[in-house]
Protein backbone atom coordinates (compact mmCIF):
# COMPACT_ATOMS: atom_id res chain seq x y z
CA UNK A 1 0.00 0.00 0.00
CA UNK A 2 1.26 3.84 -0.39
CA UNK A 3 3.60 4.06 2.82
CA UNK A 4 6.31 6.62 3.69
CA UNK A 5 9.13 5.55 5.68
CA UNK A 6 11.12 7.92 7.92
CA UNK A 7 13.78 7.80 10.18
CA UNK A 8 14.85 8.07 12.82
CA UNK A 9 12.25 7.10 15.01
CA UNK A 10 13.74 9.33 18.03
CA UNK A 11 16.61 11.36 18.03
CA UNK A 12 18.07 12.91 21.21
CA UNK A 13 20.28 16.20 20.76
CA UNK A 14 22.21 18.69 22.90
CA UNK A 15 20.97 22.32 22.68
CA UNK A 16 22.71 23.60 20.04
CA UNK A 17 23.47 20.59 17.96
CA UNK A 18 21.83 20.14 14.84
CA UNK A 19 19.19 17.38 13.54
CA UNK A 20 17.83 15.86 10.89
CA UNK A 21 14.82 13.71 9.40
CA UNK A 22 14.05 11.67 6.84
CA UNK A 23 11.38 11.13 4.38
CA UNK A 24 11.69 8.44 1.81
CA UNK A 25 8.74 6.82 -0.59
CA UNK A 26 9.45 3.93 -3.16
CA UNK A 27 7.05 5.61 -5.29
CA UNK A 28 7.65 9.07 -6.89
CA UNK A 29 5.22 11.40 -4.88
CA UNK A 30 3.36 14.96 -5.86
CA UNK A 31 4.04 16.93 -2.79
CA UNK A 32 5.21 15.88 0.71
CA UNK A 33 4.42 18.17 3.86
CA UNK A 34 5.95 18.52 6.93
CA UNK A 35 4.32 18.75 10.24
CA UNK A 36 5.08 19.55 13.62
CA UNK A 37 3.16 18.34 16.92
CA UNK A 38 4.36 19.19 20.25
CA UNK A 39 3.82 16.85 23.23
CA UNK A 40 0.26 16.64 23.91
CA UNK A 41 -0.72 19.26 20.95
CA UNK A 42 -2.18 18.36 17.31
CA UNK A 43 -0.23 18.38 14.16
CA UNK A 44 0.72 21.98 12.72
CA UNK A 45 1.50 22.52 9.18
CA UNK A 46 4.94 23.79 8.44
CA UNK A 47 5.59 23.58 4.56
CA UNK A 48 4.95 21.86 1.59
CA UNK A 49 7.00 20.82 -1.15
CA UNK A 50 6.08 20.32 -4.72
CA UNK A 51 8.90 20.55 -6.61
CA UNK A 52 11.75 18.42 -7.24
CA UNK A 53 15.02 19.37 -6.21
CA UNK A 54 13.40 21.85 -4.22
CA UNK A 55 14.83 23.47 -0.87
CA UNK A 56 12.67 26.05 1.26
CA UNK A 57 14.23 27.44 4.52
CA UNK A 58 11.74 28.74 7.47
CA UNK A 59 14.75 30.38 9.97
CA UNK A 60 16.83 27.28 11.29
CA UNK A 61 14.62 25.04 9.46
CA UNK A 62 15.57 23.47 5.69
CA UNK A 63 13.61 21.27 3.87
CA UNK A 64 14.44 19.64 0.88
CA UNK A 65 12.98 17.33 -1.93
CA UNK A 66 14.50 15.42 -3.56
CA UNK A 67 15.54 15.68 -7.33
CA UNK A 68 13.69 12.02 -8.22
CA UNK A 69 10.63 13.35 -5.92
CA UNK A 70 10.77 10.04 -3.73
CA UNK A 71 12.62 11.23 -0.48
CA UNK A 72 12.82 14.39 1.47
CA UNK A 73 14.70 15.76 4.61
CA UNK A 74 14.27 18.63 7.61
CA UNK A 75 17.15 19.80 8.77
CA UNK A 76 17.18 21.85 12.11
CA UNK A 77 20.45 23.71 12.72
CA UNK A 78 21.84 24.19 16.27
CA UNK A 79 18.51 23.19 18.31
CA UNK A 80 16.78 24.78 20.95
CA UNK A 81 14.55 23.47 23.47
CA UNK A 82 11.26 25.26 21.75
CA UNK A 83 12.19 22.44 18.44
CA UNK A 84 11.13 19.48 21.05
CA UNK A 85 8.05 17.64 19.42
CA UNK A 86 7.65 15.12 16.77
CA UNK A 87 8.24 15.65 13.30
CA UNK A 88 5.70 14.06 10.26
CA UNK A 89 6.07 14.07 6.80
CA UNK A 90 3.13 13.37 5.28
CA UNK A 91 2.09 12.87 1.66
CA UNK A 92 -1.24 13.79 -0.33
CA UNK A 93 -1.70 11.27 -2.77
CA UNK A 94 -5.28 12.63 -4.46
CA UNK A 95 -5.12 16.17 -4.92
CA UNK A 96 -7.12 17.48 -1.55
CA UNK A 97 -7.24 13.77 -0.75
CA UNK A 98 -6.07 11.92 2.35
CA UNK A 99 -3.04 12.62 3.88
CA UNK A 100 -0.59 9.71 4.66
CA UNK A 101 1.89 10.31 7.36
CA UNK A 102 5.33 8.64 8.33
CA UNK A 103 5.62 7.63 11.40
CA UNK A 104 7.13 10.51 12.86
CA UNK A 105 10.49 11.34 14.37
CA UNK A 106 10.37 12.46 17.95
CA UNK A 107 13.30 14.61 18.84
CA UNK A 108 14.25 15.97 22.48
CA UNK A 109 16.59 18.76 23.38
CA UNK A 110 18.75 18.36 26.54
CA UNK A 111 19.81 21.99 27.60
CA UNK B 1 -10.82 33.92 11.50
CA UNK B 2 -11.56 31.17 13.90
CA UNK B 3 -9.18 27.89 13.50
CA UNK B 4 -10.72 24.56 13.71
CA UNK B 5 -12.39 23.70 17.27
CA UNK B 6 -13.42 20.30 18.46
CA UNK B 7 -15.57 19.03 21.03
CA UNK B 8 -15.24 17.34 23.79
CA UNK B 9 -11.37 17.47 24.69
CA UNK B 10 -11.43 14.54 26.28
CA UNK B 11 -13.91 11.36 26.17
CA UNK B 12 -14.03 8.01 28.52
CA UNK B 13 -16.26 5.04 27.17
CA UNK B 14 -16.72 1.82 28.18
CA UNK B 15 -16.61 -1.15 25.59
CA UNK B 16 -19.69 -1.39 23.02
CA UNK B 17 -20.24 2.27 23.60
CA UNK B 18 -21.02 5.13 21.24
CA UNK B 19 -19.49 8.15 20.68
CA UNK B 20 -19.90 11.17 18.55
CA UNK B 21 -17.36 13.55 18.05
CA UNK B 22 -17.98 17.31 16.36
CA UNK B 23 -15.79 19.15 14.80
CA UNK B 24 -15.94 22.91 13.39
CA UNK B 25 -13.88 23.85 10.45
CA UNK B 26 -11.15 27.23 10.26
CA UNK B 27 -13.50 29.87 8.36
CA UNK B 28 -13.51 29.84 4.61
CA UNK B 29 -12.62 25.65 4.13
CA UNK B 30 -15.20 23.16 2.80
CA UNK B 31 -13.76 20.13 3.76
CA UNK B 32 -12.92 18.30 6.42
CA UNK B 33 -10.77 15.10 7.06
CA UNK B 34 -10.60 12.93 10.57
CA UNK B 35 -7.73 11.00 11.37
CA UNK B 36 -6.92 8.71 14.38
CA UNK B 37 -3.80 9.07 16.16
CA UNK B 38 -2.73 5.83 18.44
CA UNK B 39 -0.03 6.72 20.81
CA UNK B 40 3.15 7.22 19.24
CA UNK B 41 1.86 6.43 15.89
CA UNK B 42 1.32 9.47 13.17
CA UNK B 43 -2.06 9.97 12.15
CA UNK B 44 -4.04 7.27 10.12
CA UNK B 45 -6.95 8.72 7.51
CA UNK B 46 -10.71 7.82 8.89
CA UNK B 47 -12.21 9.79 6.19
CA UNK B 48 -12.90 12.82 4.24
CA UNK B 49 -16.03 15.01 3.73
CA UNK B 50 -16.47 17.75 0.65
CA UNK B 51 -20.09 19.32 0.51
CA UNK B 52 -21.64 17.40 2.83
CA UNK B 53 -20.60 13.50 0.85
CA UNK B 54 -18.04 11.21 1.49
CA UNK B 55 -15.10 12.20 -0.41
CA UNK B 56 -12.74 9.26 0.53
CA UNK B 57 -12.20 6.93 3.01
CA UNK B 58 -9.20 5.20 4.66
CA UNK B 59 -9.12 1.32 6.24
CA UNK B 60 -11.73 1.61 8.87
CA UNK B 61 -14.78 -0.68 9.39
CA UNK B 62 -18.16 0.57 9.02
CA UNK B 63 -19.04 0.99 12.45
CA UNK B 64 -16.97 4.62 12.00
CA UNK B 65 -19.32 6.97 10.15
CA UNK B 66 -19.71 10.61 9.61
CA UNK B 67 -21.49 13.36 8.80
CA UNK B 68 -20.89 16.84 6.70
CA UNK B 69 -23.35 19.62 7.64
CA UNK B 70 -23.90 23.20 5.37
CA UNK B 71 -22.37 25.15 7.72
CA UNK B 72 -18.95 22.32 6.74
CA UNK B 73 -19.07 21.54 10.37
CA UNK B 74 -18.42 17.16 10.70
CA UNK B 75 -19.33 14.68 13.03
CA UNK B 76 -17.22 11.51 13.75
CA UNK B 77 -19.62 8.50 14.98
CA UNK B 78 -18.11 5.34 16.30
CA UNK B 79 -20.50 2.26 16.74
CA UNK B 80 -19.77 -0.12 19.18
CA UNK B 81 -16.57 0.79 20.56
CA UNK B 82 -13.42 -1.33 21.04
CA UNK B 83 -10.32 -0.96 23.38
CA UNK B 84 -8.34 0.15 20.29
CA UNK B 85 -10.31 2.51 19.24
CA UNK B 86 -8.75 4.58 22.14
CA UNK B 87 -6.44 6.98 20.61
CA UNK B 88 -6.28 11.14 19.73
CA UNK B 89 -8.96 11.80 16.97
CA UNK B 90 -8.12 14.46 14.53
CA UNK B 91 -10.38 16.85 12.55
CA UNK B 92 -8.24 19.00 9.71
CA UNK B 93 -10.15 21.28 7.16
CA UNK B 94 -8.84 23.11 4.40
CA UNK B 95 -9.82 24.99 1.87
CA UNK B 96 -11.02 25.12 -1.78
CA UNK B 97 -7.97 27.48 -2.68
CA UNK B 98 -4.91 25.04 -0.72
CA UNK B 99 -6.74 21.74 -1.07
CA UNK B 100 -3.48 20.25 -0.06
CA UNK B 101 -3.04 21.98 2.64
CA UNK B 102 -4.85 20.63 6.29
CA UNK B 103 -4.85 22.97 9.17
CA UNK B 104 -5.60 20.53 12.28
CA UNK B 105 -7.79 20.78 15.22
CA UNK B 106 -7.03 20.06 19.04
CA UNK B 107 -7.89 16.81 18.78
CA UNK B 108 -10.21 14.92 21.19
CA UNK B 109 -8.28 12.30 23.12
CA UNK B 110 -10.82 9.19 23.23
CA UNK B 111 -10.47 6.09 26.27
CA UNK B 112 -12.30 2.99 26.24
CA UNK B 113 -12.38 1.05 28.89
Amino acid sequence: GQQVMQIPQYQHVQEGEDFTTYCNSSTTLSNIQWYKQRPGGHPVFLIQLVKSGEVKKQKRLTFQFGEAKKNSSLHITATQTTDVGTYFCAVNYNQGGKLIFGQGTELSVKP
Amino acid sequence: ETGVTQSPTHLIKTRGQQVTLRCSSQSGHNTVSWYQQALGQGPQFIFQYYREEENGRGNFPPRFSGLQFPNYSSELNVNALELDDSALYLCASSSPITQETQYFGPGTRLLVL
